[in-house]
C-alpha cells in the first residue's frame, strides 16, 4: 500500500542555517504533495503544495522540491529562525476528492 | 480567509458519557469536511469524510456507531463520541477545503483536546 514517510523524527539546527526536511513515498507518485506546520496543541497550517509536474516551488524563505525519480520531496527553510521551531508534516493525496494522508512529521528546533 | 473553527477547544468528561465537537467553516462553504485524530507524538489519522447532506464515509477500523458524524449544513459538521472511554482521549481535528484556486488545500481547525476520565 502507498506510504508516506518522514524519516527524521527530530532535527536541530543553528539559527541562520538552512533546514532541510525529507519526505519519501512508496509506490506510485502522488498527484501532489503538501507541507504543513503544526505547533503544539494546534491544528496544522498549510504552507506549500507542489504538483507532480513541478520540480520546485518557493514561498518567501520556504522551498519545496518534488523528485519523482527518487520518490522524494525536500522542504527547505532558509535563514532559519527560532520562530520556525515546530513540527512539519508532509501529506499526499490518497484517493478520493481532497483526501490526504499525512507523514509522521519532523520536529524542527532552531537554536539561537 | 479560509478560517475553520472548532468548539470546544478542550473537554473533560466521565467514562460512558457522550461528547459533541463542532467544526465550522467561518468564511466559506464546505460540502466536504474531514475529521482526524492525533495521539501524542503521532501524526494525524483520518477518521472519516463528512459529506453535507449525506452519510459520512469512515476509514477502515473506525467505528461509525461510536463516532457519529453529522454534516447538517455547508458550514457545520459535528463529531459525537458516544459512550466515551479513556482510550478515546485524543486530539480531534477537523479540516475543510475552501475551493477556488486552492482546491487541493485543506484548512484545519485548531483542534479539540478530549480527556475521558
Amino acid at each position: 500500500s502507498q506510504k508516506i514517510e518522514q524519516n527524521s523524527e527530530a532535527l536541530n539546527i543553528q539559527e541562520g542555517k538552512t533546514a532541510t526536511l525529507t519526505c519519501n513515498y512508496t509506490n506510485y507518485s502522488p498527484a501532489y504533495l503538501q507541507w504543513y506546520r503544526q505547533d503544539p496543541g494546534r491544528g496544522p497550517v498549510f504552507l506549500l503544495l507542489i504538483r507532480e509536474n513541478e520540480k520546485e516551488k518557493r514561498k518567501e524563505r520556504l522551498k519545496v522540491t518534488f523528485d519523482t525519480t527518487l520518490k522524494q520531496s525536500l522542504f527547505h527553510i532558509t535563514a532559519s529562525q527560532p520562530a520556525d521551531s515546530a513540527t512539519y508534516l508532509c501529506a499526499q493525496n490518497s484517493g478520493g476528492y481532497q483526501k490526504v494522508t499525512f507523514g509522521t512529521g519532523t520536529k524542527l528546533q532552531v537554536i539561537p | 480567509g479560509a478560517v475553520v473553527s472548532q468548539h470546544p477547544s478542550w473537554v473533560i468528561c466521565k467514562s460512558g458519557t457522550s461528547v459533541k465537537i463542532e467544526c465550522r467553516s467561518l468564511d466559506f462553504q464546505a460540502t466536504t469536511m474531514f475529521w482526524y485524530r492525533q495521539f501524542p507524538k503521532q501524526s494525524l489519522m483520518l477518521m472519516a469524510t463528512s459529506n453535507e447532506g449525506s452519510k459520512a464515509t469512515y476509514e477502515q477500523g473506525v467505528e461509525k456507531d461510536k463516532f457519529l458524524i453529522n454534516h447538517a449544513s455547508l458550514t457545520l459538521s459535528t463529531l459525537t463520541v458516544t459512550s466515551a472511554h479513556p482510550e478515546d482521549s485524543s486530539f480531534y481535528i477537523c479540516s475543510a477545503n475552501s475551493g477556488g484556486e486552492s482546491t487541493d488545500t485543506q484548512y484545519f481547525g485548531p483542534g479539540t483536546r478530549l480527556t475521558v476520565l
